[in-house]
């Protein structure tokens, strides 16, 4: 059984520009969250999404958007980026449709860094 | 509002002493609570959780932790440190009220298992 995937592994951008990183849930999961953690802190909630829409948010810019697609994968978008989004971010899935009790597992991340 | 204070940043033990990692949270309703760890260059790994019921939680890797809601505290223990227990630990909490809600995290302690 497949846990959370993610990709790419580490990615380079410079200042300004736009990236888009993806995350597979568990088998068996309908939700994803997002989680953006810097170096030497712990992972701060960007958003979440089930059933296709943006059910929650946090406390991040319009620059942070994301998509859920009908497999439940999902998207997570930066525009314009800045020095200060570099980063490792941090994909999770739970069972939100499925009764869930809120555990929600991680995949191994992708590490941004922002020249 | 949720928040979680990890009381000490950095933690050093030797192998086969008691490992002590503390954790206090904050919250308007009733919470549950989470141990994550995470090993160098990984994601999160769920070590345990609190959800209702007994308020003393067995997780993997020998770990037990607490619930005391007089003391809003979740104190993770180990009996008998091992090398392989270095690592970032992280303790989280959501609502019980609302299923699926966002994690918060505290900023970790960073675990250190000497010979």
């Amino acid at each position: 059984d497949a846990g959370v995937t993610q990709s790419p592994t580490h990615l380079i951008k410079t200042r300004g520009q736009q990236v888009t990183l993806r995350c597979s849930p568990k088998s068996g999961h309908d939700t994803v969250s997002w989680y953006q953690q810097a170096l030497g802190q712990g992972p701060q909630f960007i958003f979440q999404y089930y059933e296709e829409e943006e059910r929650q948010r946090g406390n991040f810019p319009d620059r942070f958007s994301g998509h859920q697609f009908p497999n439940y994968s999902s998207e997570l978008n930066v525009n314009a980026l800045l020095l200060g989004d570099s980063a490792l971010y941090l994909c999770a899935s739970s069972a939100l449709g499925q009764g869930s009790t809120d555990t929600q597992y991680f995949g191994p991340g992708t590490r941004l860094t922002v020249l | 509002a949720q928040s979680v204070t990890q009381l000490g940043s950095h933690v050093s033990v030797s192998e086969g002493a008691l490992v002590l990692l503390r954790c206090n949270y904050s919250s308007s309703v009733p919470p549950y609570l989470f141990w994550y760890v995470q090993y160098p260059n990984q994601g999160l790994q769920l070590l345990l959780k609190y959800t209702t019921g007994a308020t003393l939680v067995k997780g993997i890797n020998g770990f037990e932790a607490e619930f005391k809601k007089s003391e809003t505290s979740f104190h993770l223990t180990k009996p008998s440190a091992h090398m392989s227990d270095a690592a970032e630990y992280f303790c989280a909490v959501s609502s019980a009220n609302q299923a699926g809600t966002a994690l918060i995290f505290g900023k970790g302690t960073t675990l250190s298992v000497s010979s």
